[in-house]
């Protein structure tokens, strides 16, 4: 099974500021997926990669693939981004299944 | 609107009392999945269909049943709910295999059992 670290795992930081979050893996996978998990507990997708980066307004997310390393950053933090970060990678067991990491919650203050 | 629906979003229930949680999608997604939240552990698969008719276990499926006979809805069944089983669940669905296919999620049940 794909074993999943994500750091820090709660990060409190001031409107504004640059913002990373990191996700490693243990088993070479070909795509990598961000979520994001709304304080109401809503799920949504920010990001699916395999290689290189990909950048979505604020947000980017980076992976690399030799190192089995994912950064998210976040640009020009807003109270609006707070939310639980969550990094997700295939199982071993199969490209049907995922495996989670635990998350990370990110609190931005004003 | 494409979405993921699920009902009930709360449910508070007792020991042995069957229940289903309902999930639907309108996207005309393939791969359907459930899962379940619980914290320090995150989310772990409980079941999930690759298309209709086709189901198989996720890392945590004792104590639950699915059905696809439909194309647009994958029901979590609990036949004999325990207290263990109070969580937070999500169905999601993708156009193919989770680990290629962007997820899209419902909203959640927060499910308690006393």
């Amino acid at each position: 099974k794909n074993e999943v670290e994500q750091s820090p795992q709660n990060l409190t930081a001031q409107e504004g500021e640059f913002i990373t979050i990191n996700c490693s893996y243990s088993v070479g996978i070909s795509a990598l997926h961000w979520l994001q998990q709304h304080p109401g507990g809503g799920i949504v997708s920010l990001f699916m990669l395999s290689s290189g980066k990909k950048k979505h307004g604020r947000l980017i997310a980076t992976i690399n693939i030799q190192e089995k390393h994912s950064s998210l950053h976040i640009t020009a933090s807003h109270p609006r981004d707070s939310a639980v970060y969550i990094c997700a990678v295939p199982s071993t067991q199969g490209a049907q299944k995922l495996v989670f990491g635990q998350g990370t919650r990110l609190t931005i203050n004003p | 609107e494409a979405q993921v629906t699920q009902n009930p979003r709360y449910l508070i229930t007792v020991t042995g009392k069957k229940l289903t949680v309902t999930c639907s999608q309108n996207m005309n997604h393939e791969y359907m999945s459930w899962y379940r939240q619980d914290p320090g552990l995150g989310l772990r698969q409980i079941y999930y269909s690759m298309n209709v008719e086709v189901t198989d276990k996720g890392d945590v499926p004792e104590g639950y049943k699915v059905s696809r006979k439909e194309k647009r809805n994958f029901p979590l069944i609990l036949e004999s709910p325990s207290p263990n089983q109070t969580s937070l669940y999500f169905c999601a669905s993708s156009f193919g295999l989770a680990s290629y296919n962007e997820q899209f999620f419902g909203p959640g049940t927060r499910l308690t059992v006393l």
